[in-house]
Formats: C-alpha cells, sequence, structure tokens
C-alpha cells in the first residue's frame, strides 16, 4: 500500500506557481521521496527526489518539512503541458531496486 | 531516441487466446519491470528483473510469464487470456544499486479483452 496521502485534485492557472501537497506521515530515515507524473496515455515520468533538503532541478521544486512528515513539489510556472495525475512516492533506495509503489495521485488541471 | 519502447501501442484479443508484448531499452540499464494499471488507473508492480534474473514477482497468476533473453529485453507472455487482465501494462527500467533514483517507463500497451 502507498505510505503517502495526497488531495485527489487541483487546478492551477497556466503561468502560476502549482503547489502539490503530500503527507507521509510514517516515512522511516532511509526512505527518500520521490514524485512522478503520468500525462494521459503516457508513462509516469521521474520529475524529483529527495531526503531531508529541498531539492531543484529544471522541473520543479521539492520542499520537505524539517519532520519529513510532509513535502510540497512546486511547478514554478505551470503551463497547460503540466496538466498530469502526480503521484508523490515513498521508498527506501538502499536495498537495491525496490519496485515504486503508487498511490492515487493529484489530478493537476492547468486551467488557460 | 526512444529510451523505453513497447509493442504493440494496442492489443486486442478474445478471452481464452495467448499474447505477449514486448519491451526494450537502450539506456544500458541493468534493471526491468513491468507494471499493470487498471481502468480504475492504480499503478502495481507485477514483476522486476535484473541482469535477466527475476527478482520479484507480485501475486501475479501463472498465466503471466515474464521472459528477459538479455538485459535490454523484457517480454511478458499471458496464457489463457481473462477479461480482467484488461489493463495497460508499462514496461520501465532502471540501473540496479543503492541510491538508484530514476525508473523510465515505456509507453504502455493498452491491452483490451473482448
Amino acid at each position: 500500500d502507498a505510505k503517502t496521502t495526497q488531495p485527489p485534485s487541483m487546478d492551477c492557472a497556466e503561468g502560476r506557481a502549482a503547489n502539490l501537497p503530500c503527507n507521509h506521515s510514517t516515512i522511516s530515515g532511509n526512505e527518500y521521496v520521490y514524485w512522478y507524473r503520468q500525462i494521459h496515455s503516457q508513462g509516469p515520468q521521474y520529475i524529483i527526489h529527495g531526503l531531508k533538503n529541498n531539492e531543484t532541478n529544471e522541473m520543479a521544486s521539492l520542499i520537505i518539512t524539517e519532520d519529513r512528515k510532509s513535502s510540497t513539489l512546486i511547478l514554478p510556472h505551470a503551463t497547460l503541458r503540466d496538466t498530469a495525475v502526480y503521484y508523490c512516492i515513498v521508498r527506501s533506495a538502499l536495498s537495491g531496486n525496490t519496485p515504486l509503489v503508487f498511490g492515487k495521485g493529484t489530478r493537476l488541471s492547468v486551467i488557460a | 531516441d526512444t529510451a523505453v519502447s513497447q509493442t504493440p501501442k494496442y492489443l486486442v484479443t478474445q478471452m481464452g487466446n495467448d499474447k505477449s508484448i514486448k519491451c526494450e531499452q537502450n539506456l544500458g540499464h541493468d534493471t526491468m519491470y513491468w507494471y499493470k494499471q487498471d481502468s480504475k488507473k492504480f499503478l502495481k508492480i507485477m514483476f522486476s528483473y535484473n541482469n535477466k534474473e527475476l527478482i520479484i514477482n507480485e501475486t501475479v497468476p501463472n498465466r503471466f510469464s515474464p521472459k528477459s533473453p538479455d538485459k535490454a529485453h523484457l517480454n511478458l507472455h499471458i496464457n489463457s487470456l481473462e477479461l480482467g487482465d484488461s489493463a495497460v501494462y508499462f514496461c520501465a527500467s532502471s540501473r540496479w544499486g543503492d541510491r538508484v533514483h530514476e525508473q523510465y517507463f515505456g509507453p504502455g500497451t493498452r491491452l483490451t479483452v473482448t
């Protein structure tokens, strides 16, 4: 079962920042937070991951609270192409290649 | 330059038939996976292979048999197809080892069993 809780859906105006929250209150010390997204009819796409520090890449920023029990994915300037289901996943990266456990995710709709 | 490719993209077949889905990756990865996404959109792991050896089999019926002829390929053969097998099947790949963070997914194969 997924170890994360996300809101089922969110809307965001085009050009504005999209802030997607995720709760992972049972996360353990060696587990990372990952974000993937699935654009309609495509395979999931890796976005970003973090352990305890905030992270930023060309796609997004990841803010993890100090207690690591929640995090927020930020798409700084959302476009229509960012409309997708966003999955927050908690997973250990220390034991080979444990598979990803997907929850229900958040359906983000970017509106013109 | 498709990283993970699957064939076919769509597959429509009747109950009781046997079918195969092929997956190839050109990323030089040594670990490959099959995930199933059902009609309710839940994505679940089915199998993972490392260096052609089965690592994970997540309570999948024996009718499903993955085959890895080499590290770049992981095919999925399904015998005696049932209505409940209708789903989208995604292949994925990654490197093997600690702190490996990214899995790369294929475009999916939509299987419809009538």
